[in-house]
């Protein structure tokens, strides 16, 4: 148990609609990440916040937004799904956001099909 | 840019074979280097990180990797794999001053009995 939860665990909605991922980091860990993992894409950086700013961001489409909360936990939203945003998204923390020597661990993800 | 390259898509031993994953990296200072497995339906686990120093990283579950500079390589060794080993394995590189990784295409290892 990597101490990073993730809920919900399976996400089944339609095209167009909207959906809300929530992260809870291990316990301590300022900084909060959000990947992305499609069979055709791989793992992918969307975005990380460190103790409640956003600190960088990757390839993260305008219709997704995320924050991180004072208690830490992150939220992802997904906006004007289509059926490519079909895919794993992972949540993962560290203690701190700054050094790249800080392992990185993570959630069990959500799984999300746009149908 | 920095940038993971796991050249097999897909491996498979037999049990008690030996194994090694190949991973090369393309990153322009000292890199700081990791492997993380997925089993199915789970989360990356850590394996085992290089930041500096000896070469030869120990990992958890038998693991080792080795950083060769000159080869731009961090490759994965375990001498006699177990069944419970199959799973997916990513190879991945720091960058400098955030912990944001990028990750290679992963392996996916099959053990036979």
């Amino acid at each position: 148990d990597s101490g990073v939860t993730q809920t919900p665990k399976h996400l089944i909605t339609a095209t167009g609609q909207r959906v809300t991922l929530r992260c809870s980091p291990r316990s301590g860990d300022l900084s909060v990440y959000w990947y992305q993992q499609s069979l055709d894409q791989g793992l992918q950086f969307l975005i990380q916040y460190y103790n409640g700013e956003e600190r960088a961001k990757g390839n993260i489409l305008e219709r997704f937004s995320a924050q991180q909360f004072p208690d830490l936990h992150s939220e992802l939203n997904l906006s004007s799904l289509e059926l490519g945003d079909s895919a794993l998204y992972f949540c993962a923390s560290s203690t701190r956001g700054d050094r790249a020597n800080s392992p990185l661990h993570f959630g069990n993800g959500t799984r999300l099909t746009v149908t | 840019a920095q940038s993971v390259t796991q050249p097999d898509i897909h491996i498979t031993v037999s049990e008690g074979a030996s194994l090694e994953l190949r991973c090369n990296y393309s990153y322009g200072a000292t890199p700081y280097l990791f492997w993380y497995v997925q089993s199915p339906g789970q989360g990356l686990q850590l394996l085992l990180k290089y930041f500096s120093g000896d070469t030869l990283v120990q990992g958890i579950k038998g693991f080792e990797a080795e950083f060769k500079r000159s080869q731009s390589s961090f490759n994965l060794r375990k001498p006699s794999v177990h069944w419970s080993d199959a799973a997916e394995y990513f190879c991945a590189v720091g960058q400098g001053d955030t912990d944001k990784l990028i990750f290679g295409t992963g392996t996916r290892l099959q053990v036979f009995p």
